[in-house]
């Protein structure tokens, strides 16, 4: 089993499209939760972090469930840019190093 | 402009060769990390090191060494014993604290020919 789960997709959405991405973690050692977000080609970049109380940040929340080791990234109205890869990434205690899952690919769609 | 580069961008290589990747960042990191991406996969570490003169192995250090000599500096050589070296390849650093960012350079693309 791989150590952080989700769904590859891809999710294709029109544009103004709630949509949402899960994932899940099987180490109940990790600490820190991440989503990155992915380019094309690029090195990924840090979305947001996500807390145990839910955190916001304009159109993206992330929910953590830390009895489940599930974690979660809505985006509400989709906009084209959002169009990308997004990572969902677990911090083990002990060596800091960050552990991602493989990826669920959205593309936004006029 | 404080940052991660990567050199080269772009690198090409005959099998049986071993080639060094260059990392370096001015962020003042004491953590340095060196991750693998294959097409459709999520990154995989590589070695990492929390500070200058030690560094660990990651999940997939087998036919990879590296080198923390100054604290700026983690460069990556790809040996001729890595069997599949063709991928695109990423240094990240982070600070201190529990749940710091990661910040990762822009990634070289290694093709052994």
């Amino acid at each position: 089993r791989k150590e952080v789960e989700q769904d590859p997709g891809p999710f294709n959405v029109p544009e103004g499209a709630t949509v949402a991405f899960n994932c899940t973690y099987s180490n109940s050692a990790s600490q820190s939760f991440f989503w990155y977000r992915q380019d094309c080609r690029k090195e990924p970049k840090l979305l947001m972090s996500v807390y145990s109380s839910g955190n916001e940040d304009g159109r993206f929340t992330a929910q953590l469930n830390r009895a489940s080791q599930y974690i979660s990234l809505l985006i509400r109205d989709s906009k084209l840019s959002d169009s990308a890869t997004y990572l969902c990434v677990v911090e083990t205690t002990g060596r800091r190093a960050l552990t991602f899952g493989s990826g669920t690919r959205l593309q936004v769609q006029p | 402009d404080g940052g991660i580069t990567q050199s080269p961008k772009y690198l090409f290589r005959k099998e049986g060769q071993n080639v060094t990747l260059s990392c370096e960042q001015n962020l003042n990191h004491d953590a340095m990390y060196w991750y693998r991406q294959d097409p459709g996969q999520g990154l995989r570490l590589i070695y990492y090191s929390q500070i200058v003169n030690d560094f660990q192995k990651g999940d997939i250090a087998e036919g990879y060494s590296v080198s923390r000599e100054k604290k700026e500096s983690f460069p990556l050589t790809v040996t001729s014993a890595q069997k599949n070296p063709t991928a695109f390849y990423l240094c990240a650093s982070t600070g201190t604290a529990k749940g710091d960012e990661q910040f990762f350079g822009p990634g070289t693309r290694l093709t052994v020919l």
